[in-house]
């Protein structure tokens, strides 16, 4: 029983494309997350919503756009994708955004953009 | 510079042998600290967290802070195969709340 899943797993797209990605949560928590981790392993956040409002928003061009249809939910659209969005995104989900709680991470989503 | 710095690795130590990772930091307001394990193509998952300076264990696990030299370690005793992974710190400051910032983890090899 996945707390936290991701679709797809892998998406392989070429420049310009709009996609979207995927996210559910399964443990009742009330924060979600958006991060991007890239070829160097290095993980950043990029967008936080917490009971389906936006709480932390990092800088992150305007292409990415998060929305939250409910608190479980966290799905993350990307337009015009550039070769440089290739990365592994991760959601996560903590109980609550006052913290630190622990965060649950998702299996990732690979996107590569060709 | 980034504000969490790590050694990427690889560290290739033999089973049995004591893993020590470590991280250091440049914001003072970093006051919770955690270390994720994350395996190939998975993600990451909370191992131990500490809040502010001092020593916590955890079975084979012992994790340190040291606050006035803006340095954390982890410390893996006994080492398995099975404990090969990506190392990954992170940490918050108190009025972030659930923002982490995280190292960009190391790599360690565990050979039987």
């Amino acid at each position: 029983d996945t707390a936290v899943s991701q679709t797809p797993k892998y998406l392989v797209t070429q420049m310009g494309n709009d996609k979207s990605i995927k996210c559910e949560q399964n443990l009742g928590h009330d924060t979600m997350y958006w991060y991007k981790q890239d070829s160097k392993k290095f993980l950043k956040i990029m967008f936080s919503y917490n009971n389906k409002e936006l709480i932390i928003n990092e800088t992150v061009p305007n292409r990415f756009s998060p929305k939250s249809p409910d608190k479980a939910h966290l799905n993350l659209h990307i337009n015009s994708l550039e070769l440089g969005d290739s990365a592994v995104y991760f959601c996560a989900s903590s109980q609550d955004v006052a913290g630190p709680y622990e965060q649950y991470f998702g299996p990732g989503t690979r996107l590569t953009v060709t | 510079q980034k504000e969490v710095e790590q050694d990427p690795g690889p560290l290739s130590v033999p089973e049995g042998a004591i893993v020590s990772l470590n991280c250091t930091y440049s914001n003072s307001a970093f006051q919770y600290f955690m270390w994720y394990r994350q395996y190939s193509r998975k993600g990451p998952e909370l191992l131990m967290y500490t809040y502010s300076s001092g020593n916590k264990e955890d079975g084979r696990f012992t994790a340190q802070v040291d606050k006035s030299s803006k340095y954390i370690s982890l410390f893996i005793r006994d080492s398995q195969p099975s404990d090969s992974a990506t190392y990954l710190c992170a940490m918050s400051a108190k009025a972030a709340g659930n923002k982490l910032t995280f190292g960009g983890g190391t790599r360690v090899l565990v050979k039987p």
